[in-house]
């Protein structure tokens, strides 16, 4: 399986902000990843898939892919008090593969 | 929506008991994994099924055992608990064989052993 770090954070921003996420993985050859949000004391759910190279935008949010440099980032744009969660990056074990290795995560907290 | 529903959301058992977590999914996913998830580790793999009564080991399947009867559910078994074990649980599933498909979570079981 795949290795997955970030910063555990905490991350702090002022509203309005840009909060920006990293996310490293050990693998080259990976191709596909997933941010998750965890709110406390809540399950994860999936805010963002990327496959290709380069950047994927979705409201608010924008994953970069940099392949070469294996890292994976999550912005937020014009950061809100309720985006104040744990992100979970997750990196499939093996090229199509279901099951996926998860990053310890990194917490933001958005400050009013 | 899919709902993945797990039984419990807390649970104390003492050391030495047996002890099932059970989760059961609405959307017909083939795919269903249980996981636990401690502060600073982040989300480990326990087991994983693909289908009906397959499973497969994921990174920390010690201690522990599953079962698979029927589509739908998806049963953690602790054969003899221990402190170690305590432990946030989660349980998700999924569409089986492309990377793309999230996996969906339940809301989890909070599980201490005494």
């Amino acid at each position: 399986q795949k290795e997955v770090e970030q910063n555990s954070g905490p991350l702090s921003v002022p509203e309005g902000a840009i909060a920006s996420l990293n996310c490293t993985y050990s693998d080259r050859g990976s191709q596909s990843f997933f941010w998750y949000r965890q709110y406390s004391g809540k399950s994860p759910e999936l805010i963002m898939f990327i496959y290709s190279n380069g950047d994927k935008e979705d409201g608010r949010f924008t994953a970069q892919l940099n392949k070469a440099s294996q890292y994976v980032s999550l912005l937020i744009r014009d950061s809100q008090p309720s985006d104040s969660a744990t992100y979970l990056c997750a990196v499939p074990w093996e090229i199509n593969d279901y099951k996926l290795s998860f990053g310890a995560g990194t917490t933001v907290t958005v400050r009013a | 929506d899919v709902k993945v529903t797990q039984s419990s959301r807390y649970l104390v058992k003492r050391t030495g008991e047996k002890v099932f977590l059970e989760c059961v999914q609405d959307m017909d996913h083939e795919n269903m994994f249980w996981y636990r998830q401690d502060p600073g580790l982040g989300l480990r793999l326990i087991y994983f099924s693909y289908d009906v009564k397959m499973k497969e080991k994921g990174d920390i399947p010690e201690g522990y055992s599953v079962s698979r009867e029927k589509k739908e559910r998806f049963s953690l078994i602790l054969e003899s608990a221990s402190t170690n074990q305590t432990s946030m649980y989660l349980c998700a599933s999924s569409r089986p064989a492309y990377s793309n498909q999230p996996q969906h979570f339940g809301d989890g079981t909070r599980l201490s052993i005494l």
